[in-house]
């Protein structure tokens, strides 16, 4: 299996751009996350869907951003407009239920200038 | 709610030494799972060692074992004969068996390992 697969790795962008990250889950994962990392703050659980239908958003910063799950093999996480303290690495998990264990993408380094 | 404490932002360890991480986690259920993963420079999360609540027994992975005391909420990992390898940030992280799958990590802890 070719695992949790997140794009771009890196995204330099200007403060006021949209910025959309990607994430395409493991085959037969019906839990996919939105996890973002800063110094600061550690690892923060953003949003998390199950079989495509958003569960949990509460961790959402703010109404500029956005995740959506079409289908269940593709997930989008949009920020729009951008901030200069947007920047992080976000990373994307999947699971099956109950199984305890997420997989992790390697994580999209987002800068804001 | 739920939390994670790892109370060692950093520790460091001899190259084939011993080391042992802290995490400390609050919880009013019963049935969960804690881990314990790793993230290297390269920044991929990986998971390391997995522990059912509801087993008394400590799970070990290789040179990874834990110590699990559910009634005092301690969940450690001890590295036995650590490598160069092991250096990473470690995270301790917490997920309910049934009900929302939120994974809660704690604040990590920055392994190094002098050779």
């Amino acid at each position: 299996d070719a695992g949790v697969i997140q794009s771009p790795r890196h995204e330099v962008t200007e403060m006021g751009q949209e910025v959309t990250l990607r994430c395409k889950p493991i085959s037969g994962h019906d839990y996919l996350f939105w996890y973002r990392q800063t110094m600061m703050r550690g690892l923060e659980l953003l949003i998390y869907f199950n079989n495509n239908v958003p569960i949990d958003d509460s961790g959402m910063p703010e109404d500029r951003f956005s995740a959506k799950m079409p289908n269940a093999s593709f997930s989008t996480l949009k920020i729009q407009p951008s901030e200069p303290r947007d920047s992080a690495v976000y990373f994307c998990a999947s699971c099956r239920a109950n199984t305890g264990e997420l997989f992790f993408g390697e994580g999209s380094r987002l800068t804001v200038l | 709610a739920q939390t994670v404490t790892q109370s060692q932002p950093e520790m460091s360890v001899q190259e084939a030494e011993t080391v042992t991480l802290s995490c400390t986690y609050d919880t009013s259920e019963s049935d969960y799972y804690l881990f314990w993963y790793k993230q290297p420079p390269s920044r991929q999360m990986i998971l390391v060692i997995r522990q059912e609540a509801y087993k008394q027994q400590n799970a070990t992975e290789n040179r990874f074992s834990v110590n699990f005391q559910k009634a005092a909420k301690s969940f450690s990992l001890k590295i036995s004969d650590s490598q160069l390898g092991d250096a990473a940030m470690y995270f301790c992280a917490y997920l309910l068996i049934q009900g929302a799958q939120k994974l809660v990590f704690g604040q990590g802890t920055r392994l190094t390992i002098n050779p």
